[in-house]
Order: structure tokens, then C-alpha cells, then sequence
């Protein structure tokens, strides 16, 4: 079954300790991103890749760190997390056809819930 | 850079009602794409638009994107429980942007 899946689905953590939140593709997208959910405000993208050792900032990158060392995954790093960091985390990914860039369909992952006391 | 307006926030409407959410672009959109994200969940892709003055339909849910590939909507007809949720636009680009989402309220 195609799918994304995140780790952890809910975490809550203290300011200042280091956290990875797992992402994983089974499709053999290229594309990759994460995107965090708040309140009113939709879908702002963290970090992107479009391939292996390719990635780039988003809107929202302060804060957060990403690696895309193999294909299928894209950890997302929070070194020191603060309480701004409390948000819903969605790993999303698609096909990125010759360099052009996400081709449409996203597909995500079930989400991750942090919050940061 | 690019931005995607999507209206309205909210939308609340009574069972059987029809409901539109619009979104336009600050730029030309090589395409456009719909999610929806039910309460609870994650977004879920329902379908992409292409080409300019494009009319999509899926039963009850009704896709158009603009002559000029900047806006683009969602029409329901006559809405149901099932339909709670947020929607979303995606401006296809190199780096896809998203509206802010339209949230359903359908009160039975």
C-alpha cells in the first residue's frame, strides 16, 4: 500500500530537547516537504527536498533542520524546540518529473502532534 | 513569490445547501489542485486541473479553473454531513503553494 508514514504521532516534549520527527515514502517519490498546521493559518511548508542531498528552505524554516540522505526519508530535525514549535506536523510527497518540480498530487502523511511546555 | 488566497475561512451551511470555496493566485498556475482535510486528518488529494477554462465533476463536487489559470473553485451541490471538513487549493508551481483552507460546517 502507498503511503507516507510519520513518527512520533503525538509527542510532547520540554523546550530545549532535541527531537526527530521520522518520515518515510514508499512510492519512490523525489519530492518531498514538511508542512506544519496551525490554527487559522492552513498548510506552511518547513523544508522541501527534490531529491537525494536536495533540500531548501520553505516559508517557516526558522528552528528546524532536515536531512534527505536516502530516497525514502526525510527526518525533521528540531534541535532546541520552543514553544512556537507547539504546531501539527505533516510529511507530504509526490513525483518530481525532470527536475520541474512537485507534479501535483501530494500525498501526506497522517500527521504529528507536538507540543512543547 | 507566489500566493494562493483562498475564501472564504468558514462556511457554515444547512444539510442540502450548496457551498463554494474560491481561491485565486497572485500568478499564472501551471496547475491547481484540491484537498480535503477531514476533522481530525490529513489532507487528501482530490483532484488536479490543468488546462485554462478547465470544469472538473465528481457526483456532487464541481471543479473549475479560470481562463487565465489564477483562480480557481470548488462547488458543492447540496451538501451533506459527509462533507465536513477543510478544503484546500494547491497552486502547482516548482514549489507548491497552499490556500489557507475553507472549513465546512454542514448543521444536519
Amino acid at each position: 500500500e502507498a503511503q507516507v508514514t510519520q513518527n512520533p504521532r503525538y509527542l510532547i516534549t520540554v523546550t530545549g530537547k532535541k527531537l526527530t520527527v521520522t518520515c518515510s515514502q514508499n512510492m519512490n517519490h523525489e519530492y518531498m516537504s514538511w508542512y506544519r498546521q496551525d490554527p487559522g493559518l492552513g498548510l506552511r511548508q518547513i523544508y522541501y527536498s527534490m531529491n537525494v542531498e536536495v533540500t531548501d528552505k520553505g516559508d517557516v524554516p526558522e528552528g528546524y533542520k532536515v536531512s534527505r540522505k536516502e530516497k525514502r526519508n526525510f527526518p525533521l530535525i528540531l534541535e532546541s524546540p520552543s514553544p512556537n514549535q507547539t504546531s501539527l506536523y505533516f510529511c507530504a510527497s509526490s513525483l518530481n518529473v525532470e527536475g520541474q518540480g512537485s507534479t501535483g498530487e501530494l500525498f501526506f502523511g497522517e500527521g504529528s502532534r507536538l507540543t512543547v511546555l | 513569490g507566489q500566493q494562493v488566497m483562498q475564501i472564504p475561512q468558514y462556511q457554515h451551511v444547512q444539510e442540502g445547501e450548496d457551498f463554494t470555496t474560491y481561491c485565486n493566485s497572485s500568478t499564472t498556475l501551471s496547475n491547481i489542485q484540491w484537498y480535503k482535510q477531514r476533522p481530525g486528518g490529513h489532507p487528501v488529494f482530490l483532484i488536479q486541473l490543468v488546462k485554462s477554462g478547465e470544469v472538473k465533476k465528481q457526483k456532487r463536487l464541481t471543479f473549475q479553473f479560470g481562463e487565465a489559470k489564477k483562480n480557481s473553485s470548488l462547488h458543492i451541490t447540496a451538501t451533506q454531513t459527509t462533507d465536513v471538513g477543510t478544503y484546500f487549493c494547491e497552486g502547482g508551481s516548482y514549489i507548491p503553494t497552499f490556500g489557507r483552507g475553507t472549513s465546512l460546517i454542514v448543521h444536519p
